[in-house]
């Protein structure tokens, strides 16, 4: 079935270093969706990409999705503490309404 | 601003108990969504709902059950728990079934199952 793989499980970065998370589809997608839990909280939405190519700026933070709408990445420039938690993509599976997650990643940041 | 409200935090009950995880969300949303979270195996969809009285099975139905009588409430029933649905739980609602919408998460409730 379709599937929704994230890499790298977990990051540990030194406060100002980069930091990015990679998500790949097994098949096309209309749009992908990133979510960001923090510790003992819940996934919170960050942003959608809709477009082949697509990249969309939050601060520190920069999306892309693939031109083949398979992949896509978030970067975060100069981590902070505060950027401390899992970082989630998703895409919808068919046209049932629901989204398929991947498994996040986890982030650190030692200050 | 949407809201999705769960109605414990915390949960401890006995193996083999009848479990009910409520979840209201107050914005008119007709998709609901139960997960469960478990270390290394992030979100995994145990059912949803895209209109009152409909239900569909995900990843992880077994041993679960759901109930949705009315638009913003979406019930999550444990027939008989057992230590492995030890879990957080996570409910979600979003807009509509087309595109797959934005999902809006509740606070989560921790269950322990002993």
């Amino acid at each position: 079935g379709q599937q929704v793989m994230q890499i790298p499980q977990y990051q540990h970065v030194q406060e100002g270093e980069d930091f990015t998370t990679y998500c790949n589809s097994s098949t096309t997608l209309s749009n992908i969706q990133w979510y960001k839990q923090r510790p003992g909280g819940h996934p919170v939405f960050l942003i959608q990409l809709v477009k082949s190519g697509e990249v969309k700026k939050q601060k520190r933070l920069t999306f892309q999705f693939g031109e083949a709408k398979k992949n896509s990445s978030l970067h975060i420039t100069a981590t902070q503490t505060t950027d401390v938690g899992t970082y989630f993509c998703a895409g919808p599976e068919g046209s049932q309404g629901n989204l398929i997650f991947g498994k996040g990643t986890k982030l650190s940041v030692k200050p | 601003d949407v809201k999705v409200t769960q109605s414990s935090r915390y949960l401890v009950k006995r193996t083999g108990e009848k479990v009910f995880l409520e979840c209201v969300q107050d914005m008119d949303h007709e998709n609901m969504f139960w997960y469960r979270q478990d270390p290394g195996l992030g979100l995994r969809l145990i059912y949803f709902s895209y209109d009152v009285k409909m239900k569909e099975k995900g990843d992880i139905p077994e041993g679960y059950s759901v109930s949705r009588e009315k638009k913003e409430r979406f019930s999550l029933i444990l027939e008989s728990a057992s230590t492995n649905q030890t879990s957080m739980y996570l409910c979600a609602s979003s807009l509509d079934r087309l595109g797959a919408d934005t999902q809006y998460f509740g606070p989560g409730t921790r269950l322990t199952v002993l």
